[in-house]
């Protein structure tokens, strides 16, 4: 399968704990985007990496949120103490170089924070 | 600052009849991009449909095809000849330049036998 894969799928955690997703983007692609998605609304943007930089990061991305790509390929979110609040679904999705480009998702991790 | 909205929470369609999904837009940029995405129930998202701004011609693909107004903000789709596979989340979204997207809160279409 060369599509976008994103592990784990599900987590459940305490309050409190961190967690750490990860994110492994089609392989040619050089772009790479997170998004949370909560029941009964669309993704909202987290942040976005061109190769390893991270370029661009939502007002949503609290302190407790970080996210790396360290060698322009794969990318992991970390959730620091998390809260309740957090339970969502994360969404990784890649891009190539060009400019119309498709954005490819993944499946998504859902989050549970008890 | 970019904003897509979505009105329609749950719209329903006979099978093989035509369904329009509405979406409005707001952007102040003059190059920006347009989508529909479908995500099916505990699937992935997938692209459905792409409007380049700056084209005048409406985006069409097999049985999907987008009113694009640019001047009322507005891209709607329109499924035609609907399938049970069409049922799902539709998602309106949007991004500039800045490679931001901006998404809607999206419309679950029912696709009745």
């Amino acid at each position: 399968d060369t599509g976008v894969s994103q592990n784990p799928r599900h987590k459940i955690t305490k309050r409190g704990q961190n967690v750490t997703f990860r994110c492994d983007p089609i392989s040619e692609h050089n772009r790479l985007y997170w998004y949370r998605q909560t029941l009964g609304q669309g993704p909202e943007f987290l942040t976005y990496f061109q190769n390893e930089a991270q370029l661009e990061k939502s007002r949503l991305l609290s302190d407790r949120f970080s996210a790396e790509r360290p060698k322009g390929s794969f990318s992991t979110l970390e959730i620091q103490r998390t809260e309740q609040g957090d339970s969502a679904m994360y969404l990784c999705a890649s891009m190539g170089k060009g400019r119309l480009e498709t954005q490819y998702f993944g499946p998504g991790t859902r989050l549970l924070v008890l | 600052a970019q904003t897509v909205t979505q009105s329609q929470p749950e719209m329903s369609v006979q099978e093989a009849e035509t369904v329009t999904l509405s979406c409005t837009y707001d952007t102040s940029e003059s190059d920006y991009y347009l989508f529909w995405y479908k995500q099916p129930p505990s699937r992935q998202m997938i692209l459905v449909i792409r409007q380049e701004a700056y084209k005048q011609q409406n985006a069409t693909e097999n049985r999907f095809s987008v009113n694009f107004q640019k001047a009322a903000k507005s891209f709607s789709l329109k499924i035609s000849d609907s399938q049970l596979g069409d049922a799902a989340m539709y998602f309106c979204a949007s991004t500039s330049g800045t490679y931001k997207y901006i998404f809607g809160t999206g419309t679950r279409l029912k696709v009745l036998a």
